[in-house]
């Protein structure tokens, strides 16, 4: 298994610009995260799905920050307009839900820079 | 109640000795508390895990202790090697839901 996929890995944009990131988890996972980590703040957990549901967005910073997953197999986060705090590296993970294996995948990260 | 609080901020060890981490969670209904560690340029990766039916669990040179009553747990390196210097962060969660990871530490041990 290639593991969860995320990219770009790197993305720097100018400030008002639009950003996707996408992410693809592990084949068979059905929960889906999204975080973010900075310096200051450490790993935040912006939004998670559980069988393509979002369950729980309340972490999702403003209204300029936006989560789908259309099928199971594919994640975008997109944050329109961006603004240079934005900066910071976005990691998504998923998982299987349930049972006896709670253990997060984690993507290698889209370092977000904008300036 | 979701806060995961995690100590030290950063650690400085020489080869050989033993790294501990601390961490302390607010909410009883946690039921797994994982500690994962990430190399610059990656993704956290799962290190060990526990759940609160059991005071200790190790694996190799890592043990995770957990005391269920003063909701805390640690994690110990032994024999702490430079290729374990890296960013660990402790987590806590429920079984199939979201976790909430501490502040993270970054050990550094010195050859």
């Amino acid at each position: 298994d290639a593991g969860v996929i995320q990219s770009p890995r790197h993305e720097v944009t100018e400030m008002g610009q639009e950003v996707t990131l996408r992410c693809k988890p592990i084949s068979g996972h059905n929960s889906l995260f999204w975080y973010r980590q900075t310096m200051m703040r450490g790993l935040e957990l912006l939004i998670y799905f559980n069988n393509n549901v979002p369950i729980d967005d309340s972490g999702m910073p403003e209204d300029r920050f936006s989560a789908k997953m259309p099928n199971a197999s594919f994640s975008t986060l997109k944050i329109q307009p961006s603004e240079p705090r934005d900066s910071a590296v976005y990691f998504c993970a998923s998982k299987l839900a349930g049972g006896g294996n709670t253990e997060a995948f984690f993507g290698q990260g889209t370092r977000l820079t904008v300036v | 109640q979701q806060q995961v609080k995690q100590s030290p901020q950063s650690l400085i060890v020489q080869k050989g000795g033993i790294s501990i981490i601390n961490c302390a969670y607010e909410n009883t209904a946690f039921d797994y508390f994982p500690w994962y560690q990430q190399f610059p340029g990656k993704g956290p990766a799962l290190l060990i895990a526990i759940r609160p039916d059991v005071s200790e669990k190790k694996e190799g040179r890592f043990t995770i202790s957990f005391n269920k009553s003063a909701k805390q747990f640690s994690l110990h390196i032994m024999d702490s090697q430079p290729g374990d210097s890296a960013t660990y962060f402790c987590a806590a969660g429920h079984q199939g839901s979201r976790l909430t990871f501490g502040e993270g530490t970054q050990l550094t041990v010195n050859p």
